[in-house]
């Protein structure tokens, strides 16, 4: 079965960092480009940020500023997000979503990890 | 405010057919054949419905349609059915940012 389940979401103060992971399995996790898009409670979705298969072309949203950084580590079929200088527009509940082998669509996605930036 | 542009609420009775709209620029929607429509229940991650304008995933229903006309593509939903109510967003790929969003739409079956 295909399947993200990411995880390391948590409560982090304003200014803090956190790094959340999710992990891949089901299939060849190496050959697929990933995403993470987040969601505000009761809001929309917001991409946050992707990387190539192997790592080497990372692109980020405008909005983030250089605060976050997105990683991957084939051999562990992980993928990851540090997220550092956080701030209340920050809480959100992050997916790590699979890009579509044949076209630039999410067509997996993990349940989701819950960061809540509050002093 | 969100990239694309979608209606914050639509409805239906069942059997009925709905379409909702997600407006963008030449820089996406209209530039590019990747929009792609998603499916959220409340509590669940999206479930991709529609990707490349027009195609359907395997194992998505052939009642969830994609078309797009200039910079405006659409998904309709045909013989609208009581598990069919959620929230539906597009994306699409741009060439200023990778990928946006539209801010979503409610679909109410009535």
């Amino acid at each position: 079965e295909v399947q993200l389940v990411e995880s390391g979401g948590g409560l982090v103060k304003p200014g803090g960092s956190l790094r959340l992971s999710c992990a891949a399995s089901g299939f060849t996790f190496s050959s697929y480009a990933m995403n993470w898009v987040r969601q505000v409670p009761g809001k929309g979705l917001e991409w946050v940020s992707s990387i190539t298969p192997s790592g080497h072309f990372t692109h980020y949203a405008d909005s983030l500023k250089g605060r976050f950084t997105i990683s991957r580590d084939n051999a562990k079929n992980s993928l990851y997000l540090q997220m550092n200088s956080l701030r209340a527009e920050d809480t959100a509940l992050y997916y790590c979503a699979r890009d579509s082998e044949w076209s630039y669509a999410f067509d997996v996605w993990g349940q989701g990890t819950m960061v809540t930036v509050s002093s | 405010q969100s990239a694309l542009t979608q209606p914050a609420s639509v409805s239906g009775s069942p059997g009925q057919s709905i379409t909702i709209s997600c407006t963008g620029t030449s820089s996406d929607v209209g530039g590019y054949n990747f929009v792609s429509w998603y499916q959220q229940h409340p509590g669940r991650a999206p479930k991709l419905m529609i990707f490349d304008d027009t195609n359907r995933p395997s194992g998505v229903s052939n009642r969830f349609s994609g078309s797009k006309s200039g910079n405006t593509a659409s998904l309709t939903i045909s013989g609208l059915q009581a598990e069919d109510e959620a929230d539906y967003y597009c994306s699409s790929y741009s060439d200023t940012t990778p990928r946006v969003f539209g801010g979503g739409t409610k679909l109410t079956v009535l």
